[in-house]
């Protein structure tokens, strides 16, 4: 079972609105992750989570939150979105063994959480 | 000079022909390559990942990986409309990065015509 779930699908919120996107795995997998995907882009690294710990940040504004519950959940919490936010959003996971990653560790994705910021 | 490269495409190609998608990288750092499948409004679906020189099989694809050459391939035996998609490639380690993290390239739109 490869699979990693997301919710909401639609995300439709205000500019002052707080909201959270959630993911879900039950792989095992110790490394989760935050991605934004515009049209006709590649997906963009946002966070990555090893263990529970934030490992990766890639210099995300702070108006987006991640937080890791325990090793199945992933959540992203939004405040002060601006329109150009607007983007799909993808969880991924990945096994990573302890604590160390892998140049062959696999990243599964999400179906994504497709946002519009108004 | 960006760290994967891909051709936009579009690529397009007759059903039953061969595709081929190819990839280019500039970190000899990277260590292992993954070719995932994205449906438009969908989430990238894994296709394969190499990370040894040569050719690495799985059904009707073929990943193909040249070290010396800095170069990945993907190609699409007996293609077929439902192979349709934006093929993305990416790259573990690029740019002396953390395993952790995946640089991907641009994707090269495939269109199978019937």
């Amino acid at each position: 079972d490869t699979e990693v779930t997301q919710t909401p699908k639609h995300l439709v919120m205000g500019m002052t609105n707080k909201k959270s996107l959630k993911c879900e795995q039950h792989m095992g997998h110790r490394a989760m992750y935050w991605y934004k995907q515009k049209a006709k882009k590649p997906p963009e690294l946002m966070f990555v989570y090893s263990y529970e710990k934030l490992s990766i940040n890639e210099s995300v504004p702070s108006r987006f939150s991640p937080e890791c519950p325990n090793s199945s959940l992933l959540n992203l919490h939004l405040h002060a979105l601006q329109p150009e936010d607007s983007a799909l959003y993808l969880c991924a996971s990945s096994q990573e063994r302890q604590g160390v990653f892998a140049s062959t560790d696999t990243q599964y994705f999400g179906p994504g959480t497709r946002l519009t910021v108004l | 000079q960006k760290e994967v490269e891909q051709n936009s495409g579009p690529l397009s190609v007759p059903e039953g022909a061969i595709a081929s998608l190819n990839c280019t990288y500039s970190d000899r750092g990277s260590q292992s390559f993954f070719w995932y499948r994205q449906y438009s409004g969908k989430s990238p679906e894994l296709i394969m990942f190499i990370y040894s020189n040569g050719d690495k099989e799985d059904g009707r694809f073929t990943a193909q990986l040249n070290k010396a050459s800095q170069y990945v391939s993907l190609l699409i035996r007996d293609s077929q409309p439902s192979d349709s998609a934006t093929y993305l490639c990416a790259a573990n380690n690029a740019g002396g990065t953390s395993y952790g993290k995946l640089t991907f390239g641009q994707g090269t739109i495939l269109t199978v015509h019937p």
